[in-house]
């Protein structure tokens, strides 16, 4: 199982909203990531988790709130957005280390609007 | 700061024609990445490239890494309409794989 899921695939959000963007993957990756992607651009790295320990926080607001329940999961929560957070967020996970092995598998995304 | 220069940035050619899209970076890295990505989709993985000299081939792609040079080129031979997409290459600047990409090459294949 290569896969990488993430729900819900759309989500359309208020301002004063409270939402949770899902991932989860079954491959025994230690290490998993959020990408934001807006359109015509390429993918920036927001968030990295290593051994469900935040390792990396690329100075993202603080109405972005990442949580590693266990070594599978991942969430984004989300609250009081901008119109100009809309974009294609996307999770994905590798091996942890420093070794050869770190090839990311990304998941579908979440098309997230905030209106 | 790792900057990852892609060019062309878009790209129009005809059926059946070769080309090349080159991947330039900044910093010492031997992990570089190749993606594609169609509308609305997702990032779907084309080649990883973990070595200099590295040349790998899937159809009608071939992707190649120079790490002295740092550059990359994906090289598309006798083109369809099929590979019309947006690619992105991406070099890992920490481990892991904590990406920076590319702007991405918009390429669109006519007949």
């Amino acid at each position: 199982d290569t896969e990488v899921t993430q729900t819900p695939k759309h989500l359309v959000m208020g301002m004063t909203n409270k939402k949770s963007l899902k991932c989860e993957q079954h491959m025994g990756h230690r290490a998993m990531y959020w990408y934001k992607q807006k359109a015509k651009k390429p993918p920036e790295l927001m968030f990295v988790y290593s051994y469900e320990k935040l390792s990396i926080n690329e100075s993202v607001p603080s109405r972005f709130s990442p949580e590693c329940p266990n070594s599978s999961l991942l969430n984004l929560h989300l609250h009081a957005l901008q119109p100009e957070d809309s974009a294609l967020y996307l999770c994905a996970s590798s091996q942890a280390g420093d070794g050869l092995n770190t090839e990311a598998f990304f998941g579908q995304g979440t098309r997230l609007t905030v209106v | 700061e790792l900057k990852v220069e892609q060019n062309p940035l878009f790209l129009s050619m005809q059926e059946g024609k070769n080309y090349t899209i080159y991947c330039n970076y900044s910093t010492t890295s031997d992990r570089l990445y190749w993606y594609r990505q169609d509308p609305g989709k997702s990032l779907e993985s084309l080649f990883v490239l973990l070595s200099n000299g590295a040349v790998k081939q899937e159809g009608r792609l071939m992707a190649s890494l120079d790490t002295k040079a740092r550059l990359s080129t994906l090289h598309i031979t006798a083109a369809v309409h099929d590979l019309s997409a947006t690619y992105f290459c991406a070099v890992d600047r920490r481990g892991y794989s904590t990406l920076t990409f590319g702007k991405g090459t918009m390429l669109l294949v006519s007949p």
